[in-house]
């Protein structure tokens, strides 16, 4: 069966700190692979999506950036953190029908 | 732009007190409709996949159903245990994303 793991569980970091969160699928081969951002008691915003090694679309120009170095591993990075970087991260993934996308347990990152 | 709107943002039912959920949506070409269920802390996770008007999708005493303008989260006789936040999200077909609503915190009362 497919699993997906997301670490860290909790982050604290300073402003101007740089972020790395590190998302790996298991059990599956070219998956998409997505990360989200949710504010609290708001939706989830997507960040960035990928279809393929290499291959990034960015839904919201902002501080961070996201890489897949391989099949399964997504991550997401700042150079430099903002407050407003504070919120909850998650990593998911779907196959490459695209349907249903099934989500990490998240990273709850705060900026102080 | 693709909306999505989830009625009631809150709900507290007393146990065994059925209500249905809310998601109605505006987009062009729906692709698929979800339904998740997430815990305080964790990540969403998945309950439903709705792909046309006129579908419906059961689990337990949860049954989720489609229209051309929104979808229902039916609970039947609630439990404590299905407090949690419910969230619908869509799919536009030729897009890879999803397009999630604020959710429905749903608490149960024993």
């Amino acid at each position: 069966s497919q699993t997906i793991h997301q670490w860290p569980a909790t982050l604290v970091q300073p402003v101007g700190s740089p972020l790395s969160l590190e998302c790996t699928v298991e059990g599956t081969s070219n998956p998409n692979l997505y990360w989200y951002r949710q504010a609290a008691g708001r939706g989830l915003q997507l960040l960035f999506y990928s279809v393929g090694i290499g291959q990034i679309s960015s839904e919201v120009p902002q501080n961070l950036s996201a890489s897949r170095p391989q099949d399964r591993q997504f991550i997401l990075s700042s150079k430099k953190l903002l407050l407003s970087d504070s919120g909850f991260y998650l990593c998911a993934w779907s196959s490459t029908r695209g349907t249903e996308a099934f989500f990490g347990q998240g990273t709850r990152l705060t900026v102080v | 732009e693709d909306q999505v709107t989830q009625s009631p943002e809150a709900l507290r039912l007393q146990e065994g007190e059925s209500s249905s959920l809310n998601c109605s949506y505006t987009v062009s070409g729906l692709r698929g409709l979800f339904w998740y269920r997430q815990d305080p802390g964790k990540g969403p996770e998945f309950l439903f996949t709705l792909y046309s008007a006129g579908e419906e999708k059961e689990k337990e005493r949860l049954k989720a159903t489609l229209t051309k303008k929104e979808s229902f989260l039916h609970i039947t006789a609630p439990k404590p245990e299905d407090s949690a936040t419910y969230l619908c999200a869509v799919q536009v077909g030729g897009n890879e994303k999803l397009t999630f609503g604020t959710g429905t915190r749903l608490t149960i009362i024993p």
